[in-house]
């Protein structure tokens, strides 16, 4: 089965550092995904990582372990825009498998 | 720019009665996916198409039928919609050659009274 699991809220304050953790079970791996999704809008694609580490794009990184399956999302400098939420999403399989996601995590920034 | 759009970004239709819901792009993608995600959970896979080749998610209800008539385009019908329908739908697209990112449209809320 697939499960993946993520908090489901988080505040933080402005200007902090925060860490959305994503733990996963699948019967396979070919990549995980990290996507922000404000209110009423779509998701936006924010990462990427198919290998061990860390990938660094601006304010955004996010870590992958897939001995321990495990990632997270860092967000750095956190601004009030960043209040959204963070889902955590797996592809199973190559080719043309659909992403399986998580329920997201609500992040609240508060000055 | 619009690469993805989905008309019309907010629908109200009436118990039962059928609604169809677009999904329009501009990448050329192969592969297009339609998700259904209701408040604070995570979008649901309901089908999705490689080039033509149609596929079911095995807990999609009957009531919702799709149809990609050509690359650009794709539908999304529910022939008598319940109240559990009402949902955001969002539609999803990604090359069959890149192996990243699915790019999704802006969403349609469906509203049943």
């Amino acid at each position: 089965g697939q499960n993946i699991d993520q908090p489901t809220e988080m505040t933080a304050t402005e200007g902090a550092i925060v860490q959305i953790n994503c733990t996963y079970q699948t019967s396979g791996f070919n990549g995980l995904f990290w996507y922000q999704q404000h209110a009423g809008e779509a998701p936006t694609f924010l990462s990427y990582n198919v290998l061990d580490g860390l990938e660094e794009k601006g304010r955004f990184s996010s870590f992958l372990s897939r001995s321990k399956g495990y990632s997270y999302l860092l967000l750095k400098e956190l601004q009030m825009k960043d209040s959204a939420s963070y889902l955590c999403a797996v592809r199973e399989n190559s080719g043309n498998t659909p992403l399986v996601f998580g329920k997201g995590t609500r992040l609240s920034v508060i000055a | 720019d619009a690469m993805v759009i989905q008309n019309p970004r907010y629908q109200v239709t009436q118990f039962g009665k059928p609604v169809t819901l677009s999904c329009s792009q501009t990448l050329n993608h192969n592969v297009m996916y339609w998700y259904q995600q209701k408040s604070s959970q995570a979008p649901k896979l309901l089908f999705h198409y490689y080039d033509k080749d149609f596929n079911n998610e095995a807990d999609t209800p009957d009531n919702f039928q799709s149809r990609r008539p050509n690359t650009s385009f794709c539908f999304l019908d529910i022939r008598s919609p319940g109240l559990g329908d009402a949902a955001m739908y969002l539609c999803a697209t990604r090359s069959g050659r890149h192996y990243n990112e699915q790019f999704f449209g802006p969403g349609t809320r469906l509203t049943v009274l």
